[in-house]
């Protein structure tokens, strides 16, 4: 079974420019998540989406946003990119989102932002 | 709100235990889950706990304590693999969201 996967794995963009970045569940599962990973920060919650519906949505700014498409398939958005997005952007995917569910993570795309 | 504390670092020697704590103050708290992420690569599903106690899985232990929202992940017989961040996350009833910690940085030497 293919796990998670993420793209671009690595993207250079400058302030200003906006960017996508995409995600790819595992086969069967319904639920993808997105998470902003910084040094001392941790794993930050952007939001969460399951048929194509946003459930939950974490602290980020506007700037941030998300879709989900009938084929499970995710995109995140980031408009008006500023310097404190550099980050690691990783998605997970359980089959039904529900609390108690293993998440699965992709291997991330890694955004610097000049 | 939510909160949840790890010690930033620890240092351990190969073939000893290790003890990682986790406090979580969290409003619905469901359950707890630990994962482990070496450097460079993504996350991976350690335990999940939702009761009281300690549950077991070979060389991996994890403890909850609802009541005083407490949790720790003991690592036996340490192997120079196990040098890793280990993230305590919590989830929420009905939040449809899992919340991190900043993780623990654990580094094991010869």
């Amino acid at each position: 079974k293919a796990g998670v996967t993420q793209t671009p794995r690595y993207l250079i963009k400058t302030r200003g420019q906006q960017v996508t970045l995409s995600c790819s569940p595992i086969s069967g599962h319904r639920s993808v998540s997105w998470y902003q990973q910084t040094p001392g920060q941790g794993l930050q919650f952007l939001f969460e989406y399951f048929s194509e519906t946003q459930r939950n949505k974490g602290n980020f700014p506007g700037r941030f946003s998300g879709r989900q498409f009938s084929n499970s398939r995710s995109e995140m958005n980031v408009s008006t990119l500023e310097l404190g997005d550099s980050a690691l952007y990783l998605c997970a995917s359980s089959f039904s989102g529900r609390v108690d569910n293993e998440q699965f993570f992709g291997p991330g795309t890694r955004l610097t932002v000049l | 709100g939510q909160n949840i504390d790890q010690p930033t670092e620890m240092t351990a020697t190969e073939g000893a235990i290790v003890q990682i704590n986790c406090t979580y103050q969290t409003s619905g708290f469901n359950g707890l889950f630990w994962y482990q992420q070496h450097a460079g690569e993504a996350p991976t599903f350690l335990s999940y706990n939702v009761l009281d106690g300690l549950e077991e899985k070979g060389r991996f232990s994890s403890f909850l304590s609802r009541s005083k929202g407490y949790s720790y992940l003991l690592l036996k017989e340490l192997q120079m693999k196990d040098s890793a961040s280990y993230l305590c996350a919590v989830t929420v009833v009905g939040g449809f969201k899992t919340i991190f910690g900043a993780g623990t940085r654990l580094f094991v030497k010869a």
